[in-house]
């Protein structure tokens, strides 16, 4: 049975830092890429970053390019994403999730969800 | 403001055909497959259509998809209360060279 752990998420103040993580199990992890999703509270699904299975190809947003970082360590199968310089913005339930093949588009396993809370 | 347009609410009563309708334009559903997602209230999206038209292992079949132009539409016939659900679209654009969603549909079984 595929799962997706989150983990790392919290309170933090407004230009701090947060890494999740998201441990995965029940699939070959290393030979699929993965994605980060969030939502904020009662809204809508918004895309924050992707990475190759490989980890040698990642993708961000525009309103995390530069701040935010995916990696990967495929011998601990567990997907990171280090936020910098958080805004209030960035406040939202963030997801990890497991890219099924042929489009970043298409997540075929979600992770229950980590919540970022960025305020003062 | 969602790259993907969906209408923020649809509704129907049981045993009814709705269908949600999600506009894009040439840089991401007129390029490239669109997925459909169902979110219940506090819990993760889940994959309910891939592929403008395929439905995963354990999908009823009374959930459907289609796609032309910049256009996807998701058809739910046979409505069930157990549908009430966000539903949102998704599909690579080529210009943000990313994934896109739509804002959700807020499906309503009356």
């Amino acid at each position: 049975e595929v799962q997706l752990v989150e983990s790392g998420g919290g309170l933090v103040q407004p230009g701090g830092s947060l890494r999740l993580s998201c441990a995965a199990s029940g699939f070959t992890f290393g030979t699929y890429a993965m994605s980060w999703v969030r939502q904020t509270p009662g809204e809508g699904l918004e895309w924050v970053s992707a990475i190759s299975a490989s980890g040698f190809s990642t993708y961000y947003s525009d309103s995390v390019k530069g701040r935010f970082t995916i990696s990967r360590d495929n011998s601990k199968n567990t997907l990171y994403l280090q936020m910098n310089s958080l805004r209030a913005e960035d406040t939202a339930v963030y997801y990890c999730a497991k890219v099924a093949g042929g489009t970043y588009s298409r997540l075929d396993y979600w992770g229950q969800g980590t919540l970022v809370t960025v305020s003062s | 403001q969602s790259v993907l347009t969906q209408p923020p609410s649809a509704s129907g009563t049981p045993g009814q055909r709705v269908t949600i309708s999600c506009s894009g334009s040439s840089s991401n559903i007129g390029s490239n497959t669109v997925n459909w997602y169902q979110q219940f209230p506090g819990t993760a999206p889940k994959l309910l259509i891939y592929i403008n038209n395929q439905r995963p292992s354990g999908v009823p079949d009374r959930f459907s998809g289609s796609k032309s132009g910049t256009s996807a539409s998701l058809a739910i016939s046979g409505l069930q209360s157990e549908d009430e659900a966000d539903y949102y679209c998704a599909a690579w654009d080529d210009s943000l060279n990313g994934p896109v969603f739509g804002g959700g549909t807020k499906l309503t079984v009356l």
